[in-house]
Parts: structure tokens; sequence; C-alpha cells
């Protein structure tokens, strides 16, 4: 079963703060995802990876930047946060080169801005 | 423009009735179908998943019904227990290498 951490678990910041997001998964898998999960719109896919240096643009991408480092690690970062971003935020990744489509969810960043 | 659509957003059942989950889609190109569950305080898991060449998958009390003329899916959730309390995500994917689009989620409630 894939391993998907994050960190922090749980972050409170102000209007217009920094913030870094982490999350690193041990199963090596080449796909990796940065949702936020709010009520009454699901999960919305912010960016995504499929290895290490590539980036692709989700659906609500405005206002978050992201970095694979290593096909484990992939930050997503607010450099300017507001607060329409206090979200709880999960990170998932997956093996499709496998065949196989299953994401394994990390346990989640529940941010707040202030 | 919400590509996948769930509902209803909340759904309140006594156990052992069976808990109805509706889905829709724009694209005709989605190809693969799962369900995932959250539980409070926990992690989006996959439940179970169909693609366009079955019309129909179960897994113990879990059943997906496909209607690919009309776009249209359902989670059937049999003999509800307590424990199915939840909320559920319909999502679709186009292509081997596509990303998942999540509908905005049901929330089941099954009261003892």
């Amino acid at each position: 079963e894939a391993a998907v951490t994050q960190s922090p678990r749980n972050k409170v910041t102000v209007t217009g703060g920094n913030v870094t997001l982490s999350c690193r998964q041990t199963n090596s898998h080449n796909y990796m995802y940065w949702y936020r999960q709010d009520t009454g719109h699901g999960l919305r896919l912010i960016h995504y990876s499929y290895g290490a240096g590539n980036l692709q643009i989700g659906d609500v991408p405005d206002g978050y930047k992201a970095t694979r480092t290593t096909q484990e690690d992939f930050f997503l970062l607010l450099e300017l946060a507001s607060p329409s971003q206090t979200s709880l935020y999960f990170c998932a990744s997956s093996d499709l080169d496998r065949s196989s489509y299953e994401q394994y969810f990390g346990p989640g960043t529940r941010l707040t801005v202030l | 423009q919400q590509q996948v659509r769930q509902s209803p957003q909340s759904l309140t059942v006594w156990e052992g009735e069976t808990a109805i989950l509706n889905c829709s889609y724009e694209d005709s190109t989605f190809d693969y179908f799962p369900w995932y569950r959250l539980f409070p305080g926990e992690s989006p898991a996959l439940l179970i998943a169909i693609r366009p060449v079955s019309n129909k998958k179960e897994d113990g009390r879990f059943t997906i019904f496909f209607n690919k003329r009309e776009k249209k899916l359902s989670l059937h959730i049999t003999d509800s227990q307590p424990g199915d309390s939840a909320t559920y995500f319909c999502a679709a994917s186009a292509g081997f290498a596509s990303a998942l689009t999540f509908g905005s989620g049901t929330k089941v409630i099954v009261l003892p």
C-alpha cells in the first residue's frame, strides 16, 4: 500500500503570508497531485506532476505554485496567501505506468488564512 | 463548468436500506469512473471503479450502474450500515495519463 505523508498537518497564517505545504510518497509513484477540498466543491485539482521537474496545471491553479524536486517530494507554495485559500489540502500519488489508476491520498493539511 | 455532477448533496437512510448516489458527466472522452469514499478526519480512498466496457460493477454491498448513452452512473449501497456514513465522490478521467475530475460529493448518513 502506498504511503503518502504531508506536513504540516495544520497551519495558520495571515493574509499575505508565505506558506509551503509538503508532500512525500515512498512507493516510487510517478504521478503526484495537489487537491483542495471544500464543502460543496468536492476535490479540486490544483497542480500535478508526472516526475521530478515536471509540473502540470490543474483546474484551480490561481494563487498557487508547485514544485516537484524529486520523485518522492512535491511542494505547494502560496506566496501571498488569501482567506479564500483557507481549505483542506490533500496530496495524492499514483503510478499510471503500471496500468493502475488508483490514487493514494495523504492525511491532509488544514490551512487557515486569517 | 463542472464536468462531473453529483446528486443529492446529502442523503440520509435507515440501516438496512439501499442508498443511491447519482453522478453525471459532460465529457464523452471520459473512460474511467472511480468512486472515492471519505470518512471524517481521514483520507479519501478508492471504493470501486468502472470502465465503459461494462454497465455494472459489483463489490460486496457496493454496485455501480453505468449508462454510457445518457452519461450517467450511480452507486448503490445495499443493506446500508452506520459505518457507511461518509462522503462519497464520483470521479472521471479521460485516457491513461489524465488526472481525475471529481464531483462535489454526496454526504451519506446511515441511521441505526
